[in-house]
């Protein structure tokens, strides 16, 4: 079935480091991949997305990479800082059904 | 520009009421999508619409749960009777149009039914 999973549900990392959240989907023929940040009382925004015509997109810190054989995808963000702490939702579009479906969610944390 | 509004953004309701909540999309866009959002659960997409007709229904958890589209400038999710387990944050989103477009979401609906 439709199906997104994401790991890891929590991550603590020390400002300055890398964050990395990965994801996988169940449907080969998912073609586009949206990810969003969602701050506490608000909902989600989006940060960043890819195609599937795309192996890789950078936007300043944050960037994402797909494998389209392996079906994951993730987002990396370099240089984190405090205004990153939120809970980061992948996601992917189910071309059968034209519907987005959300993985479960990151909650990630920076300690200053 | 205005982006997704919902009403009311907070409700707090007794089981067995009737709950209604209310979705303005960006002008223009032509898609529409109720979410749930639970701890439990996460995201869960409950109906979505395209040119105000449903589309899949199929995340609807049960006939309590109704959700219109009257015109392109207007939804609502309506739950009859309300339960406690429904309490969660119900989200409403928009986007251009179904095939790939980002979808934008509103600040979200926080219900408790108590």
């Amino acid at each position: 079935g439709e199906n997104v999973e994401q790991h890891p549900s929590t991550l603590s990392v020390q400002e300055g480091d890398s964050a990395v959240i990965k994801c996988t989907y169940s449907d080969s023929a998912s073609n586009y991949f949206p990810w969003y940040k969602q701050e506490l009382g608000k909902g989600p925004q989006l940060i960043i997305d890819i195609r599937s015509n795309v192996g890789e997109k950078k936007d300043q810190r944050i960037a994402v990479t797909l494998n389209k054989t392996a079906k994951h995808f993730s987002l990396h963000i370099t240089e984190t800082q405090p205004e990153d702490s939120a809970v980061y939702f992948c996601a992917a579009r189910y071309s059968s059904a034209s519907k987005i479906i959300f993985g479960s969610g990151t909650r990630l944390s920076i300690r200053p | 520009d205005a982006g997704v509004i919902q009403s009311p953004r907070h409700e707090v309701t007794e089981m067995g009421q009737e709950v209604t909540l209310r979705c303005k999309p960006i002008s223009g866009h032509n898609s529409l999508f109720w979410y749930r959002q639970t701890m439990m659960r996460g995201l869960e997409l409950l109906i979505y619409f395209n040119n105000n007709v449903p589309i899949d229904d199929s995340g609807m958890p049960e006939d309590r749960f109704s959700a219109k589209m009257p015109n392109a400038s207007f939804s609502t999710l309506k739950i009859q009777p309300s339960e406690p387990r429904d309490s969660a944050v119900y989200f409403c989103a928009s986007s251009l149009q179904i095939s790939g477009n980002t979808i934008y979401f509103g600040e979200g609906s926080w219900l408790t039914v108590v």
